[in-house]
């Protein structure tokens, strides 16, 4: 089955600064990968996603880069705000367009530091 | 509208208690999923539903039992459960349609409804 790894366990940057997480995954045929953030007490938020046939995808300050050679993805956050402060997680599926089974990373917690 | 609606937010039970956790989505998603989420853990696949069929059950415990009564509502049947099983519960659903739509595998998740076994 997929394993996703995910690094680092922990992040704090100073706001403004840029933050970024990586994945990498083990099953080449996995072809979706979404990113979602968490809050405290909260369920998964979606904020960014990408699929196999895109290298990168950017959304006003967040961006996601796709390398499939190297089966690793990254999630680039700019301009940081501390509203951006939560646990991000990474996943991938081979889409199976009804029967996804997502594989979630172990989790990002980011601490932006006013 | 992205929204998946689940309630309870909070529930405690006991360990000889019938309780039933509920999802509800208006999006015209034909795939529903549940998720049993441990505190600093990633969430984890417990149950798929396409098109009101079990799909994929993750060799999940009988004491949880999932029902698709129709295609926008899902439920969790909770009954003799044990304190190891109090976590988040969380409801997903996704487009689910079987042609090939550049979100069809886009999956939304709703907050969660948190469960403690005393």
């Amino acid at each position: 089955g997929e394993n996703v790894e995910q690094h680092p366990s922990t992040l704090s940057v100073q706001e403004g600064d840029s933050a970024v997480i990586k994945c990498t995954y083990s099953d080449s045929a996995s072809n979706y990968f979404p990113w979602y953030k968490q809050e405290l007490g909260k369920g998964p938020q979606l904020i960014i996603d990408i699929r196999s046939n895109v290298g990168e995808k950017k959304d006003q300050r967040i961006a996601v880069t796709l390398n499939k050679t190297a089966k690793h993805f990254s999630l680039h956050i700019t301009e940081t705000q501390p509203e951006d402060s939560a646990v991000y997680f990474c996943a991938a599926t081979a889409a199976n367009f009804g029967n996804e089974k997502l594989t979630f990373g172990t989790g990002t917690r980011l601490t932006i530091i006013p | 509208d992205t929204e998946v609606t689940q309630t309870p937010k909070h529930l405690v039970m006991g360990m000889t208690n019938k309780k039933s956790l509920k999802c509800e989505q208006h999006m015209g998603h034909r795939a529903m999923y549940w998720y049993k989420q441990k505190a600093k853990k990633p969430p984890e696949l417990m149950f798929v539903y396409s098109y009101e069929k079990l799909s994929i059950n993750e060799s999940v415990p009988s004491r949880f039992s999932p029902e698709c009564p129709n295609s926008s509502l899902l439920n969790l049947h909770l009954h003799a459960l044990q304190p190891e099983d109090s976590a988040l519960y969380l409801c997903a659903s996704s487009q689910g349609v079987l042609r090939r739509t550049p979100s069809g595998n886009t999956i939304y998740f709703g907050e969660g409804s948190w469960l403690t076994v005393v």
